[in-house]
C-alpha cells in the first residue's frame, strides 16, 4: 500500500464544512483512495473511495487531485456526530489482505 | 443498508474462561475478518474466512479459532481466556470482488 500523511488533529465549527486532507505522493495507477472513520469506543465506518475522479455520497465528497498525490474527503455540513478519527487508506485490491489504519487525523467538531 | 451485527458490546470473563464472541452480517459477503484493536498497536488480524468452512490464520492467532458454519456468521472462540486477551475485538465482512471492508460495533472485552 502507498504510504499517507495526515494532519494528526483538527477542529472545525459545527455545520461548517470539514475538510480533511491526505498526500500519498507514492501513489501507484491501480491504487484507489478510501477514508474510513472510527468514532470514539466504536467499529470503524466506510466512508467513501475513489480511483481518479471526484466523488460524492450521502456522506462525504472525495475530491483527488489530478496527479493523485493527494486528496481531500469533504464533509459538506459537520455536525457534533462526525467527531471521529478519519484514516486515508490508499489500496488496489488485494484478495485476502487484512485492512491496516495508520495514526489518522483526529477531527473535532466544536458546538 | 449494509449491516455487520456483533454479540455483544461488552464482555467481562475471567482467566480461563471460554469465550465465544460471534459476528453476524446480511450483505451475502463471502470474506469475513476478525482483528483485535488496542492502543498504539492498530488494527491486528486474528482470523480470515474466505468462504463456509474456509478460514486463514492472521497475523495473531495464537489463543483464538474461529468457525465458520454459514455463510453470515463468523465466530471467534478464546478457547481460555487470558488476561492479555483483553481488547476491543472487531469483527468485518466484504463481498470477494471490492476491497471496501463493513465492520460491526466491536465488542470490548475484559479479562480479570
Amino acid at each position: 500500500d502507498a504510504k499517507t500523511t495526515q494532519p494528526p488533529s483538527m477542529d472545525c465549527a459545527e455545520g461548517r464544512a470539514a475538510n480533511l486532507p491526505c498526500n500519498h505522493s507514492t501513489i501507484s495507477g491501480n491504487e484507489y483512495v478510501y477514508w474510513y472513520r472510527q468514532i470514539h469506543s466504536q467499529g470503524p465506518q466506510y466512508i467513501i473511495h475513489g480511483l481518479k475522479n471526484n466523488e460524492t455520497n450521502e456522506m462525504a465528497s472525495l475530491i483527488i487531485t489530478e496527479d493523485r498525490k493527494s486528496s481531500t474527503l469533504i464533509l459538506p455540513h459537520a455536525t457534533l456526530r462526525d467527531t471521529a478519527v478519519y484514516y486515508c487508506i490508499v489500496r488496489a485490491f488485494t484478495g485476502r489482505r487484512a485492512l491496516t489504519f495508520g495514526s489518522g487525523t483526529r477531527l473535532q467538531v466544536q458546538p | 443498508d449494509v449491516k455487520v451485527t456483533q454479540s455483544s458490546r461488552y464482555l467481562v470473563k475471567r482467566t480461563g474462561e471460554k469465550v465465544f464472541l460471534e459476528c453476524v452480517q446480511d450483505m451475502d459477503h463471502e470474506n469475513m475478518f476478525w482483528y483485535r484493536q488496542d492502543p498504539g498497536l492498530g488494527l491486528r488480524l486474528i482470523y480470515f474466512s474466505y468462504d463456509v468452512k474456509m478460514k486463514e490464520k492472521g497475523d495473531i492467532p495464537e489463543g483464538y479459532s474461529v468457525s465458520r458454519e454459514k455463510k453470515e456468521r463468523f465466530s471467534l472462540i478464546l478457547e481460555s481466556a487470558s488476561t492479555n486477551q483483553t481488547s476491543m475485538y472487531l469483527c468485518a465482512s466484504r463481498d470477494r470482488y471490492q476491497e471496501t471492508q463493513y465492520f460491526g460495533p466491536g465488542t470490548r472485552l475484559l479479562v480479570l
